[in-house]
Formats: C-alpha cells, structure tokens, sequence
C-alpha cells in the first residue's frame, strides 16, 4: 500500500472549516484513500473514504487532486468535540479483505 | 457507538495470568481483525480472520491465541505475557466487496500487565 505524509499537527478554531492535507504521491490506481480519526484512548472512527471523485457524508467531505497524489479532509464546522488524531491510509482495493497500516497522524486541535 | 463491542474496556493481570478479551460485532461483517496500539506508537495488525479463518498473523508471538468460533464473536486469550505488552488493543471487523470494504472499530481493551 501507498505511504502518506501528514502533518503533525494543526489548530482550527472552533465553528470554522478544518482542512486536514495528506500526500500519497505513490498511490496506485486501484487504491482507496481513507480517513480515520482517534479521539484520545478510543478506537479509531471511520470518516469517509475515495477513489477518485470528491466524497461528502455527514461528518466530512473528501478532496482528492485530479492526478490523485494528495486529498484534503473537510471538516465544514468544527467543534471541540473534533479534536483527535486524524489518520490518512491508502490502502489497495480489490484484496480478499481490508489492510489498514496506520501512521502517525495529524493531531488536530480545535480551540474556542 | 460502531456496533463493535469489546470487554472488558480494562483489564490488569499479572505475567502468570490466563485472560481473554472478547470482541463481539453486530453489523453482519464477516472479516474480523485485532490491533494492538502501544503508547506512542501507530496501530499495529495482529490477526485477521476472513470468513472465520485466519489469514494474517504479523509475526504475533505465541503468548497471544486469537480464536474466532463464528463470523459475530472474536477472542484474544493471552497467557505469561510480558510488561512490554501492555498496551490498547482494539478489534475491528468488515464486511468483504468486490472493491473495497471499510473497517469498523469496537473501543479497546486497556491492558495492563504488571
């Protein structure tokens, strides 16, 4: 599976969009790019997932470039409540089951 | 709250204990998976199991059993382990697709090994 690059950290302030980059300059064509997040000592929560075309559910949406080397998590409002570690994974489609190798993360802190 | 459910949240035993945790999914899923998160470190894959067979073991030493009797429940039974592995460990399952399938977690088991 492609690696990714995210930042350490960021800070958003609370009621504004949160934009979260991750760079997968090595992603292959049949790879997915999924967003966890972990809010301290917790399991990892699902946000939303992409192939191509841009994503939006109720909790974000998905940006990802034309070329598909890198996305960006949309967080429209963020609230206190979002303040966690967010993972981006790239992981191969088409396998007999799922395989999610983790990385540091960005830690977003959201601030009043 | 995911549908992936996990006892016990916490559990402190000593290095010649016999324990197992339990991880119980409620979606229907049919692939089953455990992680181990250790402080300051990313997740880590233990086991998977695939339509109740194994299919992965990362190298996990022998001192962790997983067991997965049917497609809903998954164990770890853990005997003489070590300070070391004292750590978060989360199960998750899926459902497999023809593309893609997306892994849901249950809250984790907080280890202690004393």
């Amino acid at each position: 599976d492609a690696k990714t690059t995210q930042p350490p950290s960021m800070d958003c302030a609370e009621g504004r969009a949160a934009n979260l980059p991750c760079n997968h300059s090595t992603i292959s064509g049949n790879e997915y790019v999924y967003w966890y997040r972990q809010i301290h000592s917790q399991g990892p929560q699902y946000i939303i997932h992409g192939l191509k075309n841009n994503e939006t559910n109720e909790m974000a949406s998905l940006i990802i470039t034309e070329d598909r080397k890198s996305s960006t998590l949309i967080l429209p409002h963020a609230t206190l409540r979002d303040t966690a570690v967010y993972y981006c994974i790239v992981r191969a489609g088409g396998t007999s089951y799922g395989k999610l190798t983790f990385g540091q993360g960005t830690i977003l802190t959201v601030h009043p | 709250e995911t549908g992936v459910t996990q006892t016990p949240r916490h559990l402190v035993m000593g290095m010649t204990n016999k324990k197992s945790l339990k991880c119980e999914q409620h979606l229907g899923h049919n692939a089953m998976y455990w992680y181990k998160q250790s402080a300051k470190k990313p997740l880590e894959l233990m086991f998977v199991y695939s339509l109740e067979e194994r299919v992965e073991n990362n190298s996990v030493p022998s001192r962790f059993s997983p067991e997965c009797p049917n497609s809903s429940h998954l164990f770890l039974h853990l005997h003489t382990l070590q300070p070391e592995d004292s750590a978060l460990y989360l199960c998750a399952s899926s459902l497999l697709g023809p593309s893609t399938d997306t892994q849901y977690f249950g809250p984790g088991t907080r280890l202690t090994v004393l």
